[in-house]
């Protein structure tokens, strides 16, 4: 596609359910990230891939938390047993990687989750 | 670690003010620097970008300095449009690494 996709856009789940979200990279980019968005706060790193292995997954706040990628591509962050502060905005961007690396990373428009 | 820190908004401008929002950072080394803006509705997307020292980023009339000295990225604009208004988040990264953000400044631009 032309930009970064996530999906789905809005997620109300309850606590203690799982929930995947789910990011398509730009077609080519090896780099893939997540951060999260939470109310009144700045973007937290929360992983990051190149191809399919994660060389930096030191940001995800617990073991409730995975996230995996396959073919180089597509990616999924898992969230086991919600809680409520899970809430927040769930951002995946992608880049070329190599030299330029983060430099050009391109975001999603974002998963928005809700933990009731 | 690294950590970027921005001036607490929200700014609130009427239109055709000079704008600047504050930014520094604390890291080892010689991270390259960013600004990004999330226009409401839309994404993040990369404005403006310095990868050394001295070096100036521009776009869409914006501006930032890369000063080492200072360990500072200010955004200025000569004259801001309404238009403008959106979150403004100043980043830094080594190379490859992780985007670090700072915790974004809201500008509302007035007419």
């Amino acid at each position: 596609g032309a930009g970064v996709s996530q999906s789905p856009s809005n997620k109300v789940t309850e606590k203690g359910k799982d929930v995947e979200l789910r990011c398509d990279p730009i077609s080519g980019h090896t780099a893939l990230y997540w951060y999260r968005q939470s109310l009144g706060q700045g973007l937290e790193f929360l992983i990051y891939f190149q191809g399919n292995s994660a060389p930096d997954k030191s940001g995800l706040p617990s073991d409730r938390f995975s996230a995996e990628r396959t073919g180089g591509s597509v990616s999924t962050l898992t969230i086991q047993r919600t809680q409520q502060e899970d809430s927040a905005v769930y951002l995946c961007a992608s880049s070329w990687g190599g030299s330029r690396g983060s430099a050009e990373a391109f975001f999603g428009q974002g998963t928005r989750l809700t933990v009731v | 670690g690294d950590s970027v820190t921005q001036m607490e908004g929200p700014v609130t401008l009427s239109e055709e003010a000079f704008l600047t929002i504050n930014c520094t950072y604390t890291a080892t080394g010689y991270p390259s620097l960013f600004w990004y803006v999330q226009y409401p509705g839309e994404g993040l997307q990369l404005l403006l970008k310095a990868t050394k020292a001295d070096d100036k980023g521009s776009n869409k009339g914006f501006e930032a300095t890369y000063r080492k000295e200072t360990t500072s990225f200010h955004l200025e604009k000569g004259s801001v449009q309404v238009s403008d208004s959106a979150v403004y988040f100043c980043a830094l990264s080594h190379n490859t690494d992780k985007l670090i953000f700072g915790t974004g400044t809201r500008l509302q631009v007035f007419p």
